[in-house]
């Protein structure tokens, strides 16, 4: 599969906003994915992004997709320590049959 | 309530010992698949299946088989397991590919001694 790659850890301060990065290799992608992971458990469906959007907010979740240079990212507002979690972010590309998924990454939220 | 059912949730057994890790969904969804996921690698795809007596291939389907003889049910199935199928597994379903979100199930926890 194409390489969908993020930093594998975050740390934030809770009240500030956090920014969790993601770069994919093809351009042909349609639907872009941020899902959640809590301990113990399975992947929470966050949001997603359609490939011709540049931008989606849902309440606290912001969403930015840069195209020419295949950049995904996920603002979260005023972070909460119930937002620690793993994040992945998803590709899902062009006649594809799977979403093909980032390392992840780990945001810490400090009290 | 809409979910993906995975059993066991947790599984501790021996190399070669045949095992079966069940999935099932009620939401009438034609698409399910399975992933493993490792640290630092995240969730790779094993197998899919499109519906009804249609799987394919994903990722990594070494030492992996799957059946969808049920709309409902897709279970993963490891013939003689080995220690390095030691891993997170997770289901997940949804209508279509697409912006129809992949439900996932709670995972299930695998160590192959």
């Amino acid at each position: 599969g194409e390489d969908v790659e993020q930093s594998l850890f975050l740390s934030v301060r809770e009240g500030d906003s956090s920014v969790i990065n993601c770069t994919y290799t093809d351009s042909s992608s349609t639907y872009l994915y941020w899902y959640k992971q809590e301990p113990g458990a399975g992947l929470q469906l966050l949001t997603y992004i359609f490939s011709n959007m540049d931008m989606k907010q849902d309440q606290r979740l912001t969403v930015l997709l840069n195209k020419k240079d295949k950049h995904l990212s996920l603002r979260i507002a005023d972070t909460q320590t119930g937002d620690s979690a793993i994040y992945f972010c998803a590709e899902l590309q062009t006649g594809a049959n799977n979403l093909f998924f980032g390392t992840g990454t780990r945001l810490t939220v400090i009290p | 309530e809409a979910q993906v059912t995975q059993n066991p949730r947790y599984l501790i057994t021996v190399t070669g010992k045949k095992l079966t890790v069940t999935c099932s969904q009620n939401m009438n969804h034609e698409y399910m698949s399975w992933y493993r996921q490792d640290p630092g690698l995240g969730l790779r795809q094993i197998y899919y299946s499109m519906n009804v007596e249609v799987t394919d291939k994903g990722d990594v389907p070494e030492g992996y088989k799957v059946s969808r003889k049920e709309k409902r049910n897709f279970p993963l199935i490891l013939e003689s397991p080995s220690p390095n199928q030691t891993s997170l597994y997770f289901c997940a379903s949804s209508s279509r590919q697409g912006a129809q979100p992949q439900h996932f199930g709670d995972g299930t926890r695998l160590s192959i001694l």
